[in-house]
């Protein structure tokens, strides 16, 4: 069962930055912190990966305080486009020996015109 | 142009019928995987094989059955013993199993309805 607690749903406007935080009170020391995006129908898509501090790229920049017990997907600007539900992984969400990712609920962002 | 994809995209079956699920690479990773997901739900492992000719059961397997004759395939069979098949199906890829962190890459999915 994945140890990750993210909202459940959020809601936004078209040209917001919107930060979606990611609580993982346990995580390991080997541990990356992993997010994921799932548009309607579609197979998820890696959005950014991280271990500590900061990490940025061209879709999403991911903040990780020096506890690494949680942390935040920023998104700049949204647009109607990046609705959608992002998911959380950390060390629980990986199947072990399988190799397969657990996806939990995730958080079903809405942006709205 | 690389990536993964999978065939159909809906697929309507009977009860009673088997059908089989196109799975594609051209990323030449080891590793690949399918997964169920159901209305509001998270993804649950039906098979993964970490490469050529080599498959394990995944977490439901039953009613499912799979093969890997060749690394950029991994074709899935859903049998008529498979109680519940309306589902939307995902394959996915990675380097290799032995890295977690890897990013999976995912197919675009096959949604199945059983009339």
């Amino acid at each position: 069962l994945a140890k990750t607690t993210q909202p459940i749903s959020m809601d936004s406007y078209e040209g917001q930055e919107v930060n979606i935080t990611c609580s993982h009170n346990n995580i390991a020391t080997n541990d990356y912190i992993t997010w994921y995006q799932q548009f309607p129908s579609q197979g998820p898509r890696f959005i950014i990966q991280g271990y500590k501090t900061k990490v940025t790229n061209e879709v999403a920049s991911l903040f990780i305080p020096a506890d690494r017990k949680s942390s935040t997907l920023s998104l700049p600007r949204v647009s109607l486009s990046d609705t959608a539900v992002y998911y959380c992984l950390v060390g629980e969400n990986y199947g072990g020996s399988q190799g397969n990712l657990i996806f939990g609920k995730g958080t079903k962002l809405s942006v709205k015109p | 142009d690389g990536g993964i994809t999978q065939s159909p995209k809906y697929l309507f079956r009977k009860e009673g019928q088997n059908v089989t699920l196109s799975c594609e690479q051209n990323l030449n990773h080891d590793a690949m995987y399918w997964y169920r997901q159901d209305p509001g739900q998270g993804l649950r492992l039906i098979y993964y094989s970490q490469i050529v000719n080599d498959f394990q059961k995944g977490d439901i397997a039953e009613g499912y059955s799979v093969s890997r004759e060749k690394k950029e395939s991994f074709p899935l069979t859903v049998t008529s013993a498979q109680k519940n098949p309306t589902a939307f199906y995902l394959c996915a890829s990675s380097i290799t199993r032995a890295h977690p962190y890897n990013e999976q890459f995912f197919g675009p999915g096959t949604r199945l309805t059983v009339l």
